[in-house]
């Protein structure tokens, strides 16, 4: 089956202390992004990679990090996560470059630091 | 600046009356694409409909219809007939193409509540 895997699902967490945020696609999709939702601002989205080696920041990428060593995993890292991270965390792929193609989600990561 | 505006955060409805979305856009490009996507309170993002810039017709599928206007910068999203079912947050969203085209800009969002 076509998807988005992310790990966890749920966590809480401690300020400080460092986590990582899985993704995985099984589609080939070249394309890669990660968006935090929060009540009353939509989605937003964090960072994304066109391919290999090639990330970029989205609209809020304060206080995370991202590779792409992989084609088929994207993780998000958040090295000293603070309460105002959290957020509902979605995972997301497509094919090829620009805004045509339709993005698949994963099921979302339900994140609290306290 | 891309920016999608859904005004209405909250909507409550009963069975069976038809419901409207609303959604407004801001681009500066000709082309680009407007998205519909449902959560519902599982909380997994479900595509319903992407259409392009160049594209005015409006689309209906079963009970959902979507009336795009340019003029307007309306993308507006109808539940004809609603059920218990469609209660979930609806979102808007645009992207742009070329470089603007790595993102999917969304609204805040509209939470649908369908009564019995």
């Amino acid at each position: 089956e076509a998807q988005v895997t992310q790990n966890p699902r749920y966590l809480i967490t401690v300020t400080g202390k460092k986590l990582t945020v899985t993704c995985s696609q099984n589609m080939n999709h070249e394309y890669m992004s990660w968006y935090r939702q929060d009540p009353g601002l939509g989605l937003r989205q964090i960072y994304y990679s066109m391919n290999v080696e090639v990330t970029d920041k989205g609209d809020v990428p304060e206080g995370y990090k991202v590779s792409r060593k992989e084609k088929r995993n994207f993780p998000l890292i958040l090295e000293s996560p603070s309460p105002n991270q959290t957020s509902l965390y979605f995972c997301a792929s497509r094919m090829g470059r620009g805004g045509a193609n339709v993005l698949t989600f994963g099921a979302g990561s339900r994140l609290t630091v306290l | 600046a891309q920016k999608v505006t859904q005004a209405q955060t909250e909507i409550s409805v009963v069975e069976k009356e038809d419901v409207t979305l609303d959604c407004v856009y801001e681009t500066r490009d000709t082309t680009y694409y407007l998205f519909w996507y449902k959560q519902p309170p599982s909380g997994e993002l479900v595509f319903l409909i992407r259409r392009n810039s160049f594209d005015e017709q409006n689309e209906i599928s079963g009970r959902y219809s979507w009336n795009f206007q340019k003029s307007t910068s309306s993308f507006n999203f109808t539940i004809t007939a609603s059920q218990v079912v469609d209660s979930a947050v609806y979102f808007c969203a645009l992207s742009e193409v070329g470089e603007y085209g790595n993102k999917l800009v969304f609204g805040a969002g509209t939470i649908l509540r369908v009564k019995s």
